[in-house]
């Protein structure tokens, strides 16, 4: 299967400083990203979808400037938080899919996610 | 809105034996996607098994089997011979066909393979 990777896997910050996630499909074009966010021992929570090009739709709930999101490639989207505090600290987790159009299966492929822990 | 149920939040199944995991969803879709997602503990997500609402096949692959009840909207994952590898935690998911639509998880069952 395609190869979606994250950076940083870990990050530790302080209180009040910003975060920037990067989310990379290595091997295939991604037109749709997808954030994620699962707290220990929970199921996965859908913040946001990220089209290539497009602003990113939100889920409720979820605050779009806190937690900006960009997908200004196609192969590429980050997810910035913003002046981070303790409750924050939480699990991130990307997808990338490719174009439907060209692959129909709608797979969706996971990135190895990025624990962040703020102080 | 789309609803997936996974009502069996643990679950243990002895070394070499059968498990079933439950799952069952609510939609007024006709042309959906259903997943099995394995997540252990390194918490990568790991495609299990996929089926196409379409297809009245279940899908299989390798020890791991779908009963797919269009009818019920029931998608249940039956895991033979289970291996020590399998312990982690199982998410049942939903995906419309059509568009640039999310997965939607259920809840996951945790389950652990015991020697």
């Amino acid at each position: 299967g395609a190869v979606v990777s994250q950076h940083p896997s870990r990050v530790i910050c302080k209180s009040g400083t910003s975060v920037k996630i990067e989310c990379r499909s290595l091997d295939f074009q991604a037109t749709t990203m997808f954030w994620y966010r699962q707290f220990p021992k929970q199921s996965l929570m859908l913040m946001a979808t990220s089209n290539e090009g497009s602003k990113a739709t939100y889920e409720q709930g979820v605050e779009k400037d806190k937690f900006l999101i960009n997908h200004a490639s196609l192969t590429l989207s980050t997810l910035t938080v913003t002046s981070a505090h303790p409750e924050d600290s939480s699990f991130y987790i990307c997808s990338a899919r490719g174009d439907p159009r060209t692959q129909p299966d709608n797979e969706q492929f996971f990135g190895p996610g990025t624990r962040l822990t703020v102080l | 809105a789309q609803t997936v149920t996974q009502s069996q939040p643990e679950m243990s199944v002895q070394e070499a034996e059968t498990v079933t995991l439950s799952c069952t969803y609510d939609t007024s879709e006709n042309n959906y996607y259903l997943f099995w997602y394995k997540q252990p503990p390194s918490r990568q997500m790991i495609l299990v098994i996929r089926q196409e609402a379409y297809k009245q096949q279940n899908a299989t692959e390798n020890r791991f089997s779908v009963n797919f009840q269009k009818a019920a909207k029931s998608f249940s994952l039956k895991i033979s011979d289970s291996q020590l590898g399998d312990t982690a935690m199982y998410f049942c998911a939903f995906m419309k066909r059509a568009g640039n639509t999310p997965l939607v998880f259920g809840k996951g069952t945790r389950l652990s393979v015991i020697a």
